[in-house]
């Protein structure tokens, strides 16, 4: 069966500090995996999603970017963290019957 | 564009009573496929119910189930005797070109 994987579960940063969140996801090959910031009691905000090695696309133009070094790894990163990059971080992979799966998410809080 | 509408910020029953969740969408597609995730206190999302457009029957998954109304553009959730642990956000979704695309979700509270 297939699991994904997310780390940290809790992270607090100051402000101009890198970040990387790490996802991984188990009993799948070639996955569609996606990146995700929720606020509190909000929505899910799409940030990127890859369909392959190498291969990331950008919904929201910000201060984050993403790779994806291995077919089943899916690394988000800043160079330097802003307040506004608080929130709820998460990441998920579609079946190919296109639902997709959640890992447990990090809460990110930059102080 | 497409969307997803929730209209229903936010809901509340008593336990064991009947409920249901809004969720209207805007696609020019024709086949598509729809989903209701349920994301609880601990913010783990949990995918609850899928629906193809392309089939007419509604499904159903033990006390959930949906009404699709495809020419409406309609997809609402009912959830049959509800129970303390149904306390959740629920969020509506449908496949569109490798993404989702979400609604803002509904808060249910389920009182005992």
């Amino acid at each position: 069966s297939q699991t994904i994987h997310q780390w940290p579960a809790t992270l607090v940063q100051p402000v101009g500090s890198p970040l990387s969140l790490e996802c991984t996801v188990e009993g799948t090959s070639n996955p569609n995996l996606y990146w995700y910031r929720q606020a509190a009691g909000r929505g899910l905000q799409l940030l990127f999603y890859s369909v392959g090695i190498g291969q990331i696309s950008s919904e929201v133009p910000q201060n984050l970017s993403a790779s994806r070094p291995q077919d089943r790894q899916f690394i988000l990163s800043s160079k330097k963290l802003l307040l506004s990059d608080s929130g709820f971080y998460l990441c998920a992979w579609m079946s190919e019957s296109y639902e997709q799966y959640f890992g447990p998410g990090t809460r990110l809080t930059v102080t | 564009a497409q969307t997803v509408t929730q209209s229903q910020p936010e809901m509340s029953v008593q336990e064991a009573e009947t409920v249901t969740l809004s969720c209207t969408y805007d696609t020019s597609e024709n086949n598509y496929y729809l989903f209701w995730y349920k994301q609880p206190p601990s913010r783990q999302m949990i995918l609850v119910i899928r629906q193809e457009a392309y089939k007419q029957q509604n499904a159903t998954e033990n006390r959930f189930s949906v009404n699709f109304q495809k020419a409406a553009k309609s997809f609402s959730l009912k959830i049959s005797d509800s129970q303390l642990g149904d306390t959740a956000m629920y969020f509506c979704a449908f496949y569109s070109n490798y993404q989702l695309i979400w609604g803002a979700g509904t808060k249910l509270i389920i009182k005992p």
